[in-house]
């Protein structure tokens, strides 16, 4: 089972920031954050991870609470191309794992 | 452009036949994993290869097995194919990137089994 909640679906109008939501409550002091995203029917595309610090690309930004069992993505401008299925997952950072467990994400519409 | 390919992209195959997938993964790349798909589901974990020895694996039974060769390539092989079996393919590898470790996923090749 996935080890982080998100809700459903959320919209927001393009231009606009999108903050999508995420609670990992038991996520532990080895695990990272990631964000990835999956158009539909491509392969999900890596947006961003984060352990304890805020993280910013080119793509978003990554903001996780002080004790780490929530984060929200943001997409500062998104268009309608972001329209996707996003997945918040933990990992663990030790090794060479590469099993990440995916829910069922949350379906961003982006309406014009 | 992801820089893992995948192939074929679509295909169909019958209950009982064995499909062979074929992924050609970024150079350098020690580390390839499958996923599958399922119609309106997150992708599942199947198998992870690393150096060429499996090294980790998902709740799939003995007949789905791989296989990863020196040129950083892989095949996911199926056997005694099922119609739950219909599905998205994807597999990905993996670098490092400041100390954690990211997937990059092709595009899948979508299975269907008749």
């Amino acid at each position: 089972d996935a080890k982080t909640t998100q809700p459903p679906s959320m919209d927001c109008a393009e231009g606009r920031a999108a903050n999508l939501p995420c609670n990992h409550s038991t996520i532990s002091g080895n695990e990272y954050v990631y964000w990835y995203r999956q158009i539909h029917s491509q392969g999900p595309q890596y947006i961003i991870h984060g352990l304890k610090n805020n993280e910013t690309n080119e793509m978003a930004s990554l903001i996780i609470t002080e004790d780490r069992k929530s984060s929200t993505l943001i997409l500062p401008h998104a268009t309608l191309r972001d329209t996707a299925v996003y997945y918040c997952i933990s990992l663990d950072y030790t090794g060479a794992n590469s099993k990440l467990t995916f829910g069922k994400g949350i379906t961003l519409s982006v309406r014009p | 452009e992801t820089g893992v390919t995948q192939s074929p992209t679509h295909l169909i195959k019958t209950r009982g036949q064995q499909v062979t997938l074929r992924c050609s993964s970024q150079s350098g790349h020690n580390t390839v994993s499958w996923y599958q798909q399922a119609l309106g589901q997150g992708p599942q974990f199947i198998f992870q290869y690393y150096r060429e020895e499996e090294n980790g694996r998902g709740n799939f039974p003995p007949r789905f097995s791989g296989l990863q060769f020196p040129n950083y390539s892989s095949e996911l092989n199926v056997n005694a194919l099922e119609l739950d079996d219909s599905a998205l393919y994807l597999c990905a590898s993996s670098s490092r990137v400041g100390g954690a470790n990211v997937l990059t996923f092709g595009a899948g090749s979508r299975l269907t089994v008749l």
